[in-house]
């Protein structure tokens, strides 16, 4: 079965800086997709961004980034220049893509504070 | 157009009574899922619905949990005998197609006293 890791439960950054979230994950499929969801106090999930697992090159949507590595199995976030509505709990999940379900199986999260 | 919607926000229920919790998915979209979100169990699937197929259950924690869905749209997850383990988040996603991105719902809030 596969299973998603973050270690992280929280992490603060200052206003305008860049901060680096992880997540790892355990799978011995070699076809999978990875997200990263953002989930403001409204609870409402938001994807922040996807990546491809047969594609090599990092993910990048404005000022959020991915770290993949493949072999590692680690899918970081990166997210620049930190905005106050940027904090959130975030999530890191990962979706089979030989399931006929497609549902998703998430990380434990990480709440993302964002100093003034 | 309007995103999925959940009702109510928030439910206080008691032990051993059984509550509804309703789903509106986005308009189109005949891919639905019901996950849980809870302290101890962190964000867990459920269930999960496509089109006129089997529903596929086997993230429903016990036989106290059931949902169905009417016409391809509407979904009702049903929880009989509530347990105080079963307060939680119970957040419902769509997508337009199998293995599509998901959009949630804003999730309902389940106290059970």
């Amino acid at each position: 079965a596969q299973t998603v890791t973050q270690s992280q439960p929280e992490m603060s950054v200052q206003e305008a800086e860049t901060v680096t979230l992880s997540c790892t994950y355990d799978t011995s499929e070699s076809d999978y997709y990875l997200f990263w969801y953002k989930q403001p106090p409204s609870r409402q999930m938001i994807l922040v961004i996807r990546q491809e697992a047969y594609k090599q090159q990092n993910a990048t949507e404005n000022r959020f980034s991915v770290n993949f590595q493949k072999a590692a199995k680690s899918f970081s976030l990166k997210i620049s220049d930190s905005q106050l509505g940027d904090a959130a709990m975030y999530f890191c999940a990962y979706r089979s893509s030989s399931s006929n379900t497609g549902k998703l199986i998430f990380g434990q999260g990480t709440t993302l504070q964002v100093k003034p | 157009g309007a995103g999925v919607s959940q009702s109510p926000s928030n439910k206080v229920t008691e032990k051993g009574k059984d509550v509804e919790l309703r789903c509106d998915p986005i308009s189109g979209h005949t891919a639905l899922y019901w996950y849980r979100q809870s302290l101890g169990q962190g964000l867990e699937f459920l269930i999960y619905f496509q089109g006129n197929s089997a529903p596929d259950k086997s993230g429903l924690p016990s036989d106290r949990f059931s949902a169905e869905r009417t016409g391809g749209s509407v979904s009702t997850l049903t929880i009989q005998r509530t347990q105080q383990e079963d307060s939680a988040v119970y957040l419902c996603a769509s997508s337009s197609r199998e293995r599509g991105e998901q959009f949630f719902g804003p999730g309902t809030r389940l106290t059970v006293l």
